[in-house]
């Protein structure tokens, strides 16, 4: 299994909903991470867990709370989202010091 | 500052050749990678230049210079289903473990018959 899951693909959310996404890996990557992306930009670093550890978290706004259950999930909870907050949302996963990094195939996300 | 500069977009014909270039200023780092997303998709990994040199992956060749703090991108034999964006990304020596990337803005590349 070479593939990073995400659920939902797409999720539409109002700014009082309280909503999660998830993220999964089996390749037996130690490091995880959680990107923003909008559109015609390259993806922005939020969060990464590094052997179920936040290693970084890149001064995101607390209604973004990352969560990593074990070493295959990872979970991003949204609570009291804004509209700027639409984006699309990446999990990926690494092994090893080499750059390469697998991208999961995101959730669209529009907050109203 | 660290920063990776691309060229915003390229426009080539199918089965031509093409080169995005990745200029860099940052104080060192561990090799420079890329990345290839189509419209609607995720981002996937092309190719690692951990070294300085050419790597060849079938139609893709990456290049480094870390002397000059230049690489590129080479695709040949262009399709059409190579048009999407190309990012280029580096992990600087002073992101320890935590494996962050710094990523160039992106080349958007567009394939036309």
């Amino acid at each position: 299994d070479t593939e990073v899951t995400q659920t939902p693909k797409h999720l539409v959310m109002g700014m009082t909903n309280k909503k999660s996404l998830k993220c999964e890996q089996h390749m037996g990557h130690r490091a995880m991470y959680w990107y923003k992306q909008k559109a015609k930009k390259p993806p922005e670093l939020m969060f990464v867990y590094s052997y179920e550890k936040l290693s970084i978290n890149e001064s995101v706004p607390s209604r973004f709370s990352p969560e990593c259950p074990n070493s295959s999930l990872l979970n991003l909870h949204l609570h009291a989202l804004q509209p700027e907050d639409s984006a699309l949302y990446l999990c990926a996963s690494s092994q090893g010091d080499h750059n390469e990094q697998f991208f999961g195939p995101g959730t669209r996300l529009t907050v109203l | 500052g660290q920063s990776l500069e691309q060229p915003s977009e390229v426009t080539a014909v199918e089965g031509a050749i093409v080169q995005i270039n990745c200029t860099y200023q940052t104080s060192g780092f561990y090799g420079l990678s890329w990345y290839q997303q189509h419209d609607g998709g995720a981002p996937t990994f092309l190719s690692y230049n951990g070294l300085d040199g050419l790597e060849e992956t079938g139609r893709f060749s990456s290049f480094l210079s870390r002397s000059d703090s230049y690489g590129y991108l080479l695709l040949q034999e262009l399709q059409m289903k190579d048009s999407a964006s190309y990012f280029c990304a580096v992990r600087p020596f002073n992101a320890g473990n935590n494996r962050k990337l710094i990523w160039g803005l992106g080349t958007s590349l567009a394939v036309n018959p």
